[in-house]
């Protein structure tokens, strides 16, 4: 089955810094790549995706890579604040009917002030 | 639009009492439906899925067990529950090519 490794997990920045999140994944047929973001107490939120057609999508301070071929895919976050401060989780799965995504075991990002 | 309801938020349950938890979604039909727990500080664990009505998928041993009685309802039960059992137990849904969406989640204490 897949498997997905998640680092760091933890990442403390500065205010204005940018951070970066990497995941690997071992399953060649993975084709689809989202990234959660789950504030204290709160649910995973859809922050941003990509499928394996794309290698690189943006959205606002938030865009995530994808290199097929090494099989890993990141998340970039740029001019970073005190609220993206939370848990974020990277999956990966190969889509069909019964999806189950693997996900990553998270990274804390702690932005400070 | 799409939307999740998860009940209850918090509980507080002593071990060896059953546990139900209910899911319910509406604004789609036919969604695959999953049950995750999640550890203090830990990642997310999938429990259940289902992919059709009475259709359950069990990922981990254990005492726990879910149903789906109807198109866009999933319950999580326990006969009996654990302290192991503690954690925050999410619901989540995707139909078609939308996202994995979760709901708000029960945060479980056993005692």
């Amino acid at each position: 089955g897949e498997n997905v490794e998640q680092h760091p997990s933890t990442l403390s920045v500065q205010e204005g810094d940018s951070a970066v999140i990497k995941c690997t994944y071992s399953d060649s047929a993975s084709n689809y790549f989202p990234w959660y973001k789950q504030e204290l107490g709160k649910r995973p939120q859809l922050i941003i995706d990509i499928r394996s057609n794309v290698g690189e999508k943006k959205d606002q301070r938030i865009a995530v890579t994808l290199n097929k071929t090494a099989k890993h895919f990141s998340l970039h976050i740029t001019e970073t604040q005190p609220e993206d401060s939370a848990v974020y989780f990277c999956a990966a799965s190969s889509g069909g009917g019964s999806y189950i995504p693997t996900f990553g075991r998270g990274t804390s990002l702690i932005v400070h002030p | 639009s799409q939307t999740i309801h998860q009940w209850p938020a918090t509980l507080v349950q002593p071990v060896g009492s059953p546990l139900s938890l209910e899911c319910t979604v509406e604004g789609t039909s036919n969604p695959n439906l999953y049950w995750y727990r999640q550890a203090a500080g830990r990642g997310l664990q999938l429990l259940f899925y289902s992919v059709g009505i009475g259709q359950i998928s069990s990922e981990v041993p254990q005492n726990l067990s879910a149903s789906r009685p109807q198109d866009r309802q999933f319950i999580l039960s326990s006969k009996k529950l654990l302290l192991s059992d503690s954690g925050f137990y999410l619901c989540a849904w995707k139909a078609g090519n939308s996202p994995l969406h979760f709901g708000n989640g029960t945060r479980l204490t056993v005692t």
